[in-house]
């Protein structure tokens, strides 16, 4: 199975403070026709995860473009510009390129 | 506007089964597949499958065959999955989520339905 690595596991930032998230795959994402199927979600507290980007870089519905996604092959990135306290919470990368689709560890974001 | 209801939360003993159910409203039911995830408390998210509801055809994680079995109901629009042989590694939250059809991500998610397995 495909293994995302996640760094860093937890951070620690202020309100308005830019963040990234690290995610690093075990192989190529890249598929045969050229798609990436590498997604991210954020689970807050109590709550069941909800998409933030898809295929890298492309903003789900409703998400605040504050958030950006960014990577090619088997690194991608997730950006936070100005965190604010609604996105407290823990943050995964997925993958679907490969059966079986696999989730990364997490990162959780917390308030300094 | 597009829903996912799952069923309460179950207190099962070891080496007995459960049978959670996923109620989908606001779209056409067969249209979209549905995976099954857990979660264990405190711990990452794990695909255990999907099935797509018009054909009924199933997709596993090699890890839940043999665990996990995927139906559906098309009259009331909804999907199952049973849990055998439960041990107290599968207690967990099992989310349903509704499967997007061009670029896979998952869309819609239900609230999750806490099972746990002790004696």
């Amino acid at each position: 199975d495909v293994v995302l690595t996640q760094t860093p596991s937890t951070l620690s930032a202020t309100i308005g403070q830019s963040v990234s998230i690290s995610c690093r795959s075990s192989q190529s994402l890249l598929d045969s026709a050229g798609n990436t199927y590498l997604y991210w979600y954020l689970q807050r507290p109590g709550q069941s995860p909800q998409l933030l980007i898809y295929l890298v870089s492309n903003l789900g519905s409703g998400v605040p473009n504050r958030f950006s996604g960014s990577g090619s092959g088997t690194d991608f990135t997730l950006k936070i510009s100005g965190v604010e306290a609604e996105d407290l919470g823990v943050y995964y990368c997925m993958q679907a390129t490969h059966a079986p689709n696999t989730f990364g560890a997490g990162t959780k974001l917390e308030l300094k | 506007q597009v829903q996912l209801q799952q069923s309460g939360a179950e207190l099962t003993k070891p080496g007995s089964s459960v049978k959670i159910s996923c109620k989908a409203s606001g779209y056409t039911f067969t249209s979209y597949d549905i995976s099954w995830i857990k979660q264990r408390p405190g711990q990452a998210l794990e695909w255990i499958g999907a099935i797509n509801p018009g054909s009924g055809g199933t997709g596993y994680n090699e890890k839940f065959k043999g665990k996990a079995t995927l139906t559906v109901d098309k009259s009331s629009s909804t999907a199952f999955m049973q849990l055998s042989s439960l041990t107290p590694e599968d207690t967990a939250v099992y989310y349903c989520a509704r499967a997007e059809l061009y670029y896979w991500y998952f869309d819609f998610w239900g609230p999750g339905t806490m099972v746990t397995v002790s004696s």
